[in-house]
């Protein structure tokens, strides 16, 4: 069956580590995005794609980067980290031009 | 700027209950809406969604929501739930005719059935 898988699962890293999470889906969507989850905030859109080579910045992208070399992956790197990136972070891919299959989830811990 | 608004952050109702969350969102263009659950430790999953067409849409699990474009409304109802219903519910928005791409989400609303 398609689906879609993210790794780790969970990650706990330091201030101004470089950090790389990874977001691998087989349903053939060309469009992907990046979320992050937070209490309070429900979730907001760091980056998405809509094919390869195709990247755009989404309401909370600072700090954030993704590059988008094949179909099925998006990895999402956060270039220095900082603990307002602790929160739970999904991928989701789509056939239309918006979120609707979302991966299990990256637990990211900043300290 | 758009936002989403679910107006009880946590409901708890009894088995066989009838369910409705609301949502209400403040755009007032040409929206396409969504319904995501998320059961406890699990990803986000589609319950239903609604681009045009009949504003009574129905979704997996007995779910359905109406669409009132008066009212900026997509409220969620299932005449009866059951303790498999527990999670966290989230009604998404997008603004569909200002070519913006990203959903905006309400904060969530968390229900609780009790057997």
């Amino acid at each position: 069956d398609a689906e879609i898988t993210q790794s780790p699962r969970h990650k706990i890293t330091e201030t101004g580590r470089q950090v790389t999470l990874a977001c691998h889906q087989t349903w053939n969507h060309n469009n992907m995005f990046w979320y992050r989850q937070d209490l309070g905030h429900g979730l907001r859109l760091i980056h998405y794609s809509y094919g390869v080579q195709d990247t755009n910045k989404g309401e909370v992208s600072d700090g954030y980067s993704v590059s988008r070399s094949n179909t099925e992956d998006l990895p999402l790197t956060l270039e220095s980290a900082a603990s307002s990136q602790t929160s739970v972070y999904f991928c989701a891919s789509s056939e239309t031009r918006l979120a609707e299959f979302f991966g299990p989830g990256t637990r990211l811990t900043v300290l | 700027a758009q936002s989403v608004s679910q107006h009880n952050h946590h409901v708890i109702l009894s088995e066989a209950a009838s369910l409705e969350l609301g949502c209400n969102y403040s755009y007032g263009g040409t929206v396409n809406l969504f319904w995501y659950v998320q059961y406890p430790g699990q990803h986000l999953q589609l319950l239903l969604k609604y681009f045009s067409g009949d504003p009574l849409v129905k979704g997996i699990k007995g779910f359905e929501a109406e669409f009132i474009k008066s009212k900026f409304s997509f409220n969620l109802r299932k005449p009866s739930v059951q303790w498999s219903d527990t999670a966290e519910y989230f009604c998404a928005v997008n603004a569909a005719s200002t070519g913006r791409r990203a959903l905006t989400f309400g904060s969530g609303t968390r229900l609780q059935v009790q057997p």
